[in-house]
């Protein structure tokens, strides 16, 4: 079965560093790009952040550039978000989500992991 | 950085159809892709590509393009396709964009 677990996710202070992971498995991880999407509470889904299956090209939303890294490593099948300098709108789920085609979509997404940034 | 505009909300009689539609620069070269959210739980693609569905979406839900505007047709809306549904697509920079979704409300 074709499945993605976030973790790391938690209740932090505002200016921490935070690190999500994204346990994949059911698939070959290292031929798929993937991104990183969050929602706010009762607001709209936002990507975050996307990286090309080698891990070569890494690509962010101006509301994170700067601030959050993405990474993944093949031989763990798993994908990273550094979150840096966290920020109360930074509050949201963030769910991981495999890509298939560069012109196609998300067709495998996570349950999400939990992020609150509050002092 | 490119933007994907959504009516925020849109109602349909139980069995009718409906149109969400997404408009946005970025359609005018790539396809948008097509996701429907229920309360509480992950995203799920219905749509993707010129009119493609993954395996078990049904066969009333089709999307099409023209120009800068997609839209996602419900056939025969059902009370289950009550949700939130989101287009999303690619910017010319390699990003990927969403729109501020569609509330659907089924009468």
């Amino acid at each position: 079965e074709v499945e993605l677990l976030e973790s790391g996710g938690g209740l932090v202070q505002p200016g921490v560093s935070l690190r999500l992971s994204c346990a994949a498995s059911g698939f070959t991880f290292s031929s798929y790009d993937m991104s990183w999407v969050r929602q706010a509470p009762g607001k709209a889904l936002e990507w975050v952040s996307g990286i090309s299956s080698s891990g070569g090209s890494t690509y962010f939303a101006d509301s994170v550039k700067g601030r959050f890294t993405i990474s993944r490593d093949n031989s763990k099948n798993t994908l990273y978000l550094q979150m840096n300098s966290l920020r109360a709108e930074d509050t949201a789920v963030y769910y991981c989500a495999k890509e298939f085609g560069v012109n196609y979509g998300m067709d495998v997404w996570g349950q999400g992991t939990t992020v609150i940034v509050s002092s | 950085s490119s933007e994907l505009t959504q009516d925020p909300a849109v109602s349909v009689a139980l069995g009718q159809t409906v149109r969400i539609t997404c408009q946005g620069d970025s359609l005018r070269n790539y396809y948008a892709s097509w996701y429907q959210q229920k309360p509480g739980q992950a995203p799920v693609l219905v749509i993707y590509g010129k009119n493609d569905r993954p395996s078990g979406i049904p066969d009333r839900f089709s999307g099409s393009s023209s120009r800068n505007t997609a839209s996602l047709t419900i056939t025969g809306a059902q009370a289950e396709d009550e949700a939130d549904y989101y287009c999303n697509s690619r910017d010319s920079s390699g990003n990927r964009v969403f729109g501020g979704g569609t509330k659907l409300t089924v009468l």
